[in-house]
């Protein structure tokens, strides 16, 4: 089974922009969860989308948000940079429940100037 | 919420030596926890897992262990070796859905 993919890999904007960030999970799971990684917080859960559902999110202001289409694709949404937002994006899917295991992507790393 | 507490956050051993690292979680509805390795610039890798109806998890090097009671539960790595440097998450979850409660990682360098 070919992994979970993100696009872009690379990516630079200025504050006040926004960015919108894509991951194709594993074929058959329908469970993708966004996580942002920085060297001080470690993961930090942002959301998880379920069947096209938002069905858990974390403790991240507005300007994160996110969808999941009915091929499972899902896409984060930050409005409004500010620096802070710098940091590896990761997403992770996992299959159907009995089997919880996250497998990650590859991420998507983001630098605000 | 639930609350992960990973430690230690660095840990240096000889090659060959055993590792060991500890988290504590605060939920005690929390049934899940995987352990993930991250090498330099690679993605997350689950390595071993453990759920709560189970005390104990062996893998070949990894084992494992957890105490519900005191809410804690450590990864051990046993004959160290060089490749095994990187940095060691550990996880917990439990409520409905796949929400994940990361700890904040621990950096372990292996010393040949």
């Amino acid at each position: 089974k070919a992994g979970v993919t993100q696009t872009p890999r690379y990516l630079i904007k200025t504050r006040g922009q926004q960015v919108t960030l894509s991951c194709s999970p594993i074929s058959g799971h329908r469970s993708v969860s966004w996580y942002q990684q920085t060297p001080g917080q470690g993961l930090q859960f942002l959301f998880e989308y379920f069947s096209e559902t938002q069905r858990n999110k974390g403790n991240f202001p507005g300007r994160f948000s996110g969808r999941q289409f009915s091929n499972s694709r899902s896409e984060m949404n930050v409005s409004t940079l500010e620096l802070g937002d710098s940091a590896l994006y990761l997403c992770a899917s996992s299959g159907h429940r009995g089997d919880e295991t996250q497998y990650f992507g590859p991420g998507t790393r983001l630098l605000v100037l | 919420g639930e609350n992960v507490e990973q430690h230690p956050s660095t840990l240096s051993v000889q090659e060959g030596d055993s590792a060991v690292i500890k988290c504590t979680y605060s939920d005690s509805a929390s049934n899940y926890f995987p352990w993930y390795k991250q090498e330099l610039g690679k993605r997350p890798q689950l390595i071993i897992d453990i759920r709560s109806n189970v005390g104990e998890k062996k893998d070949q090097r990894i084992a494992v262990t957890l105490n519900k009671t005191a809410k804690h539960f450590s990864l051990h790595i046993t004959e160290t070796q060089p490749e095994d440097s990187a940095v060691y998450f550990c996880a917990a979850s439990g409520n409905t859905g796949n929400q994940f409660y990361f700890g904040t990682g621990t950096s372990l360098t292996v010393i040949p």
